[in-house]
């Protein structure tokens, strides 16, 4: 079964921080996402891969950052976190459009 | 500009009740659209999904109804019960560009026993 796990579950940061979100996955899914859902938005895209060594924009990225050292780690980082980063990231894993393994998601607020 | 769009917002139906949670999109190359369903403090999972080459979907209690023309579609949740309470996204992705896809706002049901 697909497994997408997240690291940290919550983060209190501050405003001007550095923040590193990690994502690891099982599968070995070649395309990994790094999205951000915030209430009335949904799900937006902020960065994705295609393997290891890759990284693309998304439809939101701007103030990340994202990094793929090997097929099985995606992390999203966040080199001056400011307040309007607060909410909720999830990261996926899937080897083609059918389907998307999210994992359980992190809590980021800065402060 | 939003590009998927879901409505209601909210929906609160009864158990036994059939809930209808509609979706509308702007890209004509839009080809395949899945639809996920998130319960609290959990990501997003795969419900159901459908090609643009078909006009209905069944799994279970679960049907996607989709019109090409008018650009629109929508999960009917047949016999609803309180376990079916979530929040629903409607999602659509075309052929090219890398799989991505793109995620309307959501529907949020409560389903009341």
């Amino acid at each position: 079964e697909a497994a997408v796990t997240q690291s940290p579950r919550n983060k209190v940061a501050v405003t001007g921080g550095k923040v590193t979100l990690s994502c690891n996955q099982t599968n070995n899914h070649n395309n990994m996402y790094w999205y951000r859902q915030d209430t009335g938005h949904g799900l937006r895209l902020i960065h994705y891969s295609y393997g290891a060594g890759s990284t693309e924009k998304g439809d939101i990225p701007d103030g990340y950052k994202a990094s793929r050292p090997s097929q099985e780690n995606f992390s999203l980082i966040l080199e001056l976190a400011t307040p309007s980063q607060t909410s909720v990231y999830f990261c996926a894993s899937g080897d083609a459009r059918d389907e998307q393994y999210f994992g359980p998601g992190t809590r980021l607020t800065v402060l | 500009q939003q590009q998927v769009r879901q409505s209601p917002q909210s929906l609160t139906v009864w158990e036994g009740e059939t809930a209808i949670l509609n979706c509308s999109y702007e890209n004509s190359a839009f080809d395949y659209f899945p639809w996920y369903q998130q319960f609290p403090g959990e990501g997003p999972a795969l419900l159901i999904s459908i090609l643009s080459v078909s006009d209905k979907k069944e799994d279970g209690r679960f049907t996607i109804f989709f019109n090409k023309r008018e650009k629109k579609l929508s999960l009917h949740i047949a016999d609803s019960q309180p376990g079916d309470s979530a929040t629903y996204f409607c999602a659509a992705s075309e052929g090219t560009g890398g799989y991505k896809v793109v995620f309307g706002s959501g529907t949020r049901l409560l389903v009341s026993p």
